[in-house]
């Protein structure tokens, strides 16, 4: 079966520095994403990769090892803003998007 | 660019009546659009996949005839729930993968409470 693990939560404090790690364990790979999803809120495109290394955008970075099937989500700088969840999502070889549950980020002052 | 509007963003009825809720691609083409479901605290839930001109491709457990989807052009996708029932009340959001690319975007989601 198609599997995607991520950690339920996680907690941070404000100005740190955050990893969510994604591992995952689908039929075929096209790419993986990552989205932030506010609470009550439609998630937002964060990052895309599909090929191995990291991609860095701002605070966020995002990196891929298709041989591991794990990515990670790089935050910096926290922000009180950042609190969220972080979906992590590989398209399979069927270009359909298979979702992990998500991972809680909680922000301390 | 990449834009995805959804309409109406919230939306109260009665038990027993439809509602239509639209997607629209605002600056792209889009051949494929997806509509999720997602109830408070839970992951997303692919309801169904949409392609242009075809008829949607509905996930396990899904019922085609109580959520009718169009897809009508390249640049809209509608939902319909028909003869809603309070545990329909959800947040349906839709999202739209550009024709050129993988990169998949979504709309703001519509609430939906039935009474």
């Amino acid at each position: 079966g198609q599997n995607i693990d991520q950690p339920t939560e996680m907690t941070a404090t404000e100005g740190a520095i955050v990893q969510i790690n994604c591992t995952y364990q689908t039929s075929g790979f096209n790419g993986l994403f990552w989205y932030q999803q506010h609470a009550g809120e439609a998630p937002t495109f964060l990052s895309y990769n599909v090929l191995d290394g990291l991609e860095e955008k701002g605070r966020f970075s995002s990196f891929l090892s298709r041989s591991k099937g794990y990515s990670y989500l790089l935050l910096k700088e926290l922000q009180m803003k950042d609190s969220a969840s972080y979906l992590c999502a590989v398209l399979d070889s069927n270009y359909q998007l298979i979702w992990g549950a998500g991972t809680k980020l909680i922000i301390k002052p | 660019g990449a834009v995805v509007s959804q309409h109406p963003s919230w939306v109260i009825c009665k038990s027993g009546t439809s509602v239509k809720i639209e997607c629209r691609s605002l600056d792209f083409q889009a051949t494929t659009m997806f509509w999720y479901r997602q109830f408070p605290k839970q992951s997303l839930m692919l309801m169904a996949t949409s392609n242009e001109g075809s008829k949607a491709t509905y996930e396990q457990g899904v019922e085609k005839d109580k959520f009718l989807i169009n897809h009508a052009s390249l640049t809209l996708s509608t939902l319909t729930v028909t003869s809603a029932h309070p545990e329909d009340s959800s947040f349906y959001i839709c999202s739209a993968r550009r024709t050129e690319a993988n990169e998949q975007y979504f709309g703001p989601g519509t609430r939906l409470t039935v009474t």
